[in-house]
């Protein structure tokens, strides 16, 4: 079974607005960690963002801000003032059962993204 | 620090033929993983090691094998190459973390592109 979802298609954002990307996540787990990552067209994959199950308070990092829903099992990144350089494919992904020896990461499908000016 | 790098960068096979991808990484991260990349699939794992010596199967392992001979190398072969092996490979790496926290960001390399005609 997929345990992230991502199902929104490309979308277009204009220049300095915000985007928001969906992202649903499947676990019975209680402790578990959720991750966005950006990947330009470059290629590499950075780290943006990350939210433990037991934070209290939605994550943020500069623009990017993380809204957690843990009743419903969501957990969207929200980039604010968009700017051209956020133009790249966004994947959430989960780390469950963080036991020592599993520190395995799984990944949605990913949001394509494209800032227009 | 150079991180995680990768070798080679590209490759193009014949179906048939085996290469090896090399990882290496100077953070002295416990954690390595392997992972390929395919258009719409998002990210998905390959083989993962969690410590010198040891190794893992993730998601997708037919048709690899790996080695972690040394804490900061891990080797990625492919013994006789399919079409279906087309993709791009990533490489990661992770530190050690105690049970139960969840948090732990992976850190990638640049990627490999393989071809395999």
């Amino acid at each position: 079974a997929q345990k992230i979802t991502q199902t929104q298609p490309g979308m277009f954002v204009q220049e300095k607005e915000a985007v928001t990307l969906d992202c649903t996540y499947d676990t019975s787990d209680q402790s578990y960690g959720l991750f966005w990552y950006k990947q330009p067209s470059s290629g590499e994959m950075i780290f943006l963002i990350y939210q433990g199950s037991y934070d209290e308070q939605n994550a943020t990092e500069g623009r990017y801000s993380l809204n957690f829903q843990k009743a419903r099992k969501s957990a969207n990144l929200v980039i604010s003032a968009s700017q051209l350089g956020d133009s790249a494919m966004y994947f959430c992904a989960m780390r469950e059962d963080p036991s020592y020896g599993n520190n395995r990461l799984a990944f949605g499908k990913g949001n394509q993204v494209v800032v227009i000016p | 620090n150079a991180g995680v790098t990768q070798t080679p960068k590209f490759r193009v096979l014949k179906t048939g033929q085996s290469m090896t991808l090399l990882c290496a990484q100077d953070m002295n991260h416990e954690y390595m993983y392997w992972y390929r990349q395919d258009p719409g699939m998002g990210l998905r794992l390959i083989h993962y090691s969690v410590g010198e010596g040891t190794t893992a199967k993730g998601e997708v392992p037919d048709g690899y094998n790996v080695s972690r001979l040394k804490k900061q190398n891990f080797l990625l072969g492919l013994e006789s190459a399919a079409p279906s092996q087309t993709s791009v490979y990533f490489c990661a790496s992770s530190r050690w973390t105690s049970g139960g926290n969840p948090y732990n960001e992976q850190f990638f390399g640049p990627g490999t592109r393989l071809t395999v005609l």
